[in-house]
């Protein structure tokens, strides 16, 4: 069935240290892709998708690349700062052509120090 | 525009009692989705609506877990008995038809602690 793997955290980095978190998936057909970030406190908030093969997602300097050979959708910025501490969800979108069920994977925590 | 709301933000209960939860979407989402999130897991969906007609359930603890959405707005979800593995939030998100998968909108969960 459809699966998402994600890094085992936490992730601890120094402030304007880059960032990868990476990210893997096992599903039919072509899946869209998509970060999701969960800030304290706060609700899950869709970061950035990408809806085919070779598209990138981007958002507040967060960038993903659907990677379809390697079966991959790693998550990079390239200077982290202390408020992009959060924990980090993958996930995959299957269904119809308007809606469908995520699956997500079990989510990364990022710790960014000053 | 407003976002998912949900209540209760928390909730404690004794295993084997009832509770309720309750949604409200964003105005005009046709989809309202309720998933499980145990500590230390990703979301798991347990239920998706397309207006008030169930598209996915296959993943809904039938036996203790029931929800509602009618007239296609507002949803519940109740579970009754509780048991102890039940402890998660439950979060509710809602979407609208975009023509491509749409972009789910997130409430901010309640959180089930059972005793």
């Amino acid at each position: 069935g459809n699966s998402v793997t994600q890094m085992e955290g936490p992730v601890t980095l120094s402030e304007e240290a880059f960032l990868t978190i990476n990210c893997t998936y096992t599903a039919t057909g072509y899946p869209s892709l998509f970060w999701y970030v969960q800030y304290p406190g706060e609700g899950l908030q869709l970061l950035l998708k990408a809806t085919k093969a070779d598209d990138k997602g981007s958002n507040k300097g967060f960038e993903a690349t659907y990677r379809k050979e390697t079966t991959s959708f790693h998550l990079e910025k390239g200077s982290v700062q202390v408020s992009d501490s959060a924990v980090y969800f993958c996930a995959l979108g299957h269904g119809s052509s308007n809606t469908g069920k995520l699956i997500f994977g079990q989510g990364t925590t990022l710790q960014v120090k000053p | 525009e407003a976002g998912v709301a949900q209540s209760p933000r928390y909730k404690i209960i004794e295993k084997r009692q009832s509770v309720a939860f309750w949604c409200n979407p964003i105005s005009g989402h046709a989809t309202l989705y309720w998933y499980q999130q145990i500590l230390g897991q990703g979301p798991k969906l347990l239920i998706q609506f397309q207006n008030n007609g169930v598209v996915d359930d296959s993943q809904l603890p039938k036996d203790r877990f029931s929800a509602e959405r009618l007239k296609g707005v507002d949803s519940t979800l109740k579970i009754q008995p509780a048991k102890l593995e039940d402890s998660a939030v439950y979060l509710c998100a809602s979407s609208r038809p975009t023509g491509s998968v749409g972009t789910q909108y997130f409430g901010p969960g309640t959180r089930l602690t059972v005793l």
